[in-house]
């Protein structure tokens, strides 16, 4: 079954920081899709990204980064120089191509306050 | 293209009513998938449609909650006789292409509150 572990369920900062929220994850599935979304405290959902589990490539968009690394089962993000915009709730997804319809699975989420 | 629609974004029931969350996918989609978010919890997968067929409920607890998404039309979920644990963030992500492409696109949620 898969299963996705944010071990961080609250992180503060104070701006300019860089702040890292993990995220390990379990399948059995050799195909899947690993996901990071942010919740700001309107409530929707925002998407950021999207790695497929045949790219490890490392990934930079602006202050975002994330490293992803097959051999510990891990799915990283990293903000660069953290701002107060950034406080949120994070969530990271996994989704098992072969075995679950695609349905996306949580992990419970961590919580980033970022203080001026 | 619009993105995905759902409506109502909050929905206030008394106990025993009955609640009912729409979801409009986007513009040809066929595959939908509906999430629960209950007060400081994470996302939960509920049940994943496609049109006028149901493929997976594992999600679903067994009473009270149906779910449809019609030939014509948005996809439905259904709470009968509705208690105050169900009060929660309900999402819907569509997605064009199903499972084995990984995209799915969320909804803004519907705030559901029984009273």
């Amino acid at each position: 079954a898969q299963k996705v572990t944010q071990a961080q369920t609250e992180i503060s900062v104070v701006e300019k920081e860089d702040v890292t929220l993990d995220c390990v994850y379990e399948t059995r599935d050799t195909t899947y899709y690993l996901f990071w979304y942010k919740q700001p405290p309107s409530g929707e959902l925002v998407f950021l990204i999207r790695r497929n589990s045949f790219d490890e490539q490392n990934e930079i968009s602006g202050r975002y980064s994330w490293n992803f690394q097959k051999s510990t089962s891990s799915f990283n993000f990293t903000i660069t120089a953290s701002q107060v915009v950034d406080s949120a709730v994070y969530f990271c997804a996994l989704s098992e191509v072969g075995t679950s319809y695609g349905k996306l699975t949580f992990g419970q989420g961590t919580i980033l306050t970022v203080h001026p | 293209n619009a993105g995905v629609m759902q409506n109502p974004r909050h929905l206030v029931r008394r106990r025993g009513q009955e609640a009912r969350l729409r979801c409009s996918p986007m513009k040809g989609h066929s595959h939908v998938y509906w999430y629960r978010q209950l007060p400081e919890e994470g996302l939960k997968f509920m049940v994943y449609l496609q049109k006028e067929n149901i493929i997976d409920e594992s999600g679903m607890p067994k009473e009270r909650f149906s779910a449809e998404f019609p030939k014509e039309g948005p996809s439905i979920l259904r709470i009968q006789q509705v208690v105050r644990g169900d009060s929660a963030a309900y999402f819907c992500a569509s997605s064009p292409q199903g499972p084995g492409f990984g995209e799915q696109y969320f909804g803004p949620g519907t705030r559901l509150t029984v009273t």
